[in-house]
């Protein structure tokens, strides 16, 4: 079983709407999420991080957090073409043990 | 805050040349720097993680004696691509995180290494 994983995609949406990305990961003592954002051939960019349970907004952009359920998702509202990139979910166990999903793509159609 | 510079950004030598890659944290104290290789449309993949002052602990598979990583300071980590042969061409990216234990790892902008 992977550390986190990810629906590759593609995820397609119409603009405007929102995108759903979905993560899971394997370790219930799991202390941080992260997502970050990568446009083609350009590095990660962090978007959000999020620790405790719940909800977690920031702009345009919202994380969820269920430590019970082992999930963590980000939705995008009004979803732009810029938005269109991979997605990385990253969760940090302890210390500098951090484990990255591979992403899924996401394509925000005008 | 939290800006992460990796120089250069590109990088086309020859075969057998040597190549150093600088990763500095500009605005914050990086106790930890990492090194990922990244191949088109793959994913990161981890090669190793640096502390400062002490030796880097290598994921397995990647020669420590090919890839040499110093983190001599809280700012700056070096990888050094030895002999590089056109297999080691990738796009390499380092990122820096502070010691706070939540605190998240900050990425380099990159550096696209082209061995001919």
């Amino acid at each position: 079983q992977k550390e986190v994983e990810q629906n590759s995609g593609p995820l397609s949406v119409p603009e405007g709407a929102i995108a759903s990305l979905n993560c899971t990961y394997s370790d219930r003592g799991s202390q941080s999420f992260f997502w970050y954002r990568q446009y083609s051939g350009k590095s990660p960019e962090l978007i959000m991080s999020i620790y405790s349970n719940g909800d977690k907004e920031d702009g345009r952009f919202t994380a969820q957090l269920n430590k019970a359920s082992q999930y963590v998702s980000l939705l995008i509202r009004d979803s732009q073409p810029s938005d269109s990139a991979t997605y990385l979910c990253a969760v940090r166990r302890t210390g500098n043990q951090f484990y990255f999903g591979t992403g899924t793509s996401l394509t925000v159609i005008p | 805050g939290a800006v992460v510079s990796q120089h250069p950004s590109w990088v086309i030598c020859k075969s057998g040349t040597s190549v150093k890659i600088e990763c500095r944290s500009l605005d914050f104290q990086a106790t930890t720097m990492f090194w990922y290789r990244q191949f088109p449309k793959q994913s990161l993949m981890l090669m190793a993680t640096s502390n400062e002052g002490s030796k880097a602990t290598y994921e397995q598979g990647v020669e420590k004696d090919k890839f040499l990583i110093n983190h001599a300071s809280l700012t700056l980590s070096t990888l050094t691509v030895t002999s590089a042969h056109p297999e080691d061409s990738s796009f390499y990216i380092c990122s820096a995180r502070p010691g706070a234990d939540n605190q998240p790892q900050h990425f380099g902008d990159g550096t696209r290494l082209s061995i001919l």
